[in-house]
């Protein structure tokens, strides 16, 4: 059975850090890896994915990198800002493009001014 | 992108009642899905809307507590049933944008509260 771990439950940094978030998955066997990011009170909003033969995927201030082999991936993020404060959820699809979602527990991140 | 409504954003209701939510996507979609959030945790995935078929449950969830409708391919509702304070969580929709992206994109969710 996948299952899906996210580290640290939750991070405080200062503006202008660079961070990174980790999620981890049992079964290698997966169809893509997506994160998205969750603010209080809304839906999820996607930020990447990573289709299973990639290795990472950029946008903007954003970059999340998949080791299937290892299960793990991590998304960087540059130069955080106040506005990056939110719940980041990692979600790993199953095989054979179900379109099947397994989300970890999310990590929820704080940008201090 | 798919552009996702879901109705009503929120809602209170009393223990034995049912509650429908609506989820309304602005374009043609193939998947479409229903998730649970309960206070506190993640996302788990409750079902499978299928167009025109049953929908294809997840293991720990029933068509008699959670019966889901399908007519189009833009439109799916879920009916929480004979609900109980245990129900209370964000239900939320999504889909699958197009064939080619596999990315996901869900409604702003709706926030049930069961007494």
């Amino acid at each position: 059975k996948q299952e899906v771990t996210q580290i640290p439950a939750a991070l405080s940094v200062p503006e202008g850090e660079n961070l990174v978030l980790n999620c981890s998955f049992t079964d290698s066997a997966i169809y893509n890896l997506q994160w998205f990011r969750q603010d209080p009170g809304k839906g999820l909003t996607s930020l990447l994915l990573i289709q299973s033969s990639q290795r990472e995927q950029t946008s903007g201030r954003l970059n999340a990198s998949l080791d299937k082999s290892s299960g793990r991936s991590t998304l960087y993020i540059a130069a955080s800002q106040p506005g990056d404060s939110a719940t980041y959820l990692c979600a790993v699809e199953l095989p054979g493009n179900t379109g099947k979602l397994i989300f970890g527990q999310g990590t929820t991140l704080q940008v201090k001014p | 992108s798919a552009v996702i409504s879901q109705k009503p954003s929120r809602d209170i209701c009393q223990r034995g009642t049912s509650l429908t939510i609506q989820c309304q996507v602005d374009s043609q979609v193939t998947m479409m899905f229903w998730y649970r959030q309960q206070p506190g945790q993640s996302l788990t995935l409750i079902a499978t809307a299928n167009q025109g078929s049953e929908a294809t449950y997840e293991s720990g969830f029933v068509i008699d507590k959670f019966p889901i409708s399908r007519p189009n391919l833009t439109f799916s509702t879920l009916t929480v049933s004979n609900m109980s304070p245990e129900d209370s969580s964000i239900y939320l929709c999504s889909v699958e944008g197009s064939p080619s992206t596999d990315t996901q994109y869900f409604g702003p969710g709706t926030r049930l509260t069961v007494l």
